[in-house]
């Protein structure tokens, strides 16, 4: 069945720094590839889709490109804030079931 | 903008015991998933349904049952409830269009199984 692995939390950034979460991904079918958040207390929320290989999607200052021959969908941010605390998850959609990633949590300092 | 709402947020029961988590959606979504939330692991899918009347086993159903009774409502059943279903429960919903499919999650449901 499909898989995904991503970096493992929890991770502690000083505001102002650069994330990277590395996602990676084993499926037998042409994968839909997403990146959802999730914040204290909440349900997880679509953060933004990764439409096709080596194309970059992004949102709120979020990006990921998706590397058809890496098998890769890298979430990255150049300058993080304090509001970016939460839990991210790489997701692949196989049919109409999405496979999640274990969730990265990010801890941003002031 | 999507709504899925559920209840209880909050569970306890002893093991042995019956509990139903309720789920609904008032955007029209014909998929409806239950997910379980563990650290380690993230979410996983239980099970889920394309439509009134229909179900889909997901990726760990053991233990568990489901039912959707109509378009805007699905249910998470443990009939006999065990530690190991202590969690946190997501109901999701989608209306898929060819390959993209946004899910919409619900503010869970906490479970504990004493």
């Amino acid at each position: 069945g499909d898989s995904v692995t991503q970096t493992e939390g929890p991770v502690t950034l000083s505001e102002g720094t650069s994330l990277t979460v590395n996602c990676s991904y084993e499926t037998k079918q042409y994968p839909t590839l997403f990146w959802y958040v999730q914040y204290p207390g909440e349900g997880p929320q679509l953060l933004f889709k990764v439409p096709k290989a080596n194309e970059k999607g992004s949102n709120r200052g979020f990006e990921a490109t998706y590397n058809k021959e890496a098998t890769s969908f890298h979430l990255q941010k150049a300058s993080v804030q304090e509001s970016d605390s939460a839990v991210y998850y790489c997701a692949l959609m196989g049919g109409y079931k999405l496979t999640f990633g274990t969730g990265t949590s990010l801890l941003v300092d002031p | 903008e999507a709504a899925v709402t559920q209840s209880p947020r909050n569970k306890v029961t002893v093991t042995g015991g019956n509990v139903t988590l309720s789920c609904r959606q008032t955007n029209s979504h014909n998929y409806m998933y239950w997910y379980r939330q563990d650290t380690g692991h993230g979410l996983r899918l239980i099970h889920y349904s394309y439509g009134a009347g229909n179900l889909q086993i997901g990726d760990v159903p053991d233990g568990y049952k489901a039912t959707r009774t109509t378009q805007e409502d699905f249910f998470l059943l443990l009939e006999l409830a065990s530690p190991s279903q202590t969690s946190l429960y997501f109901c999701a919903s989608s209306a898929p269009t060819g390959n993209y499919a946004e899910q919409f999650f619900g503010p869970g449901t906490r479970l504990t199984v004493l």
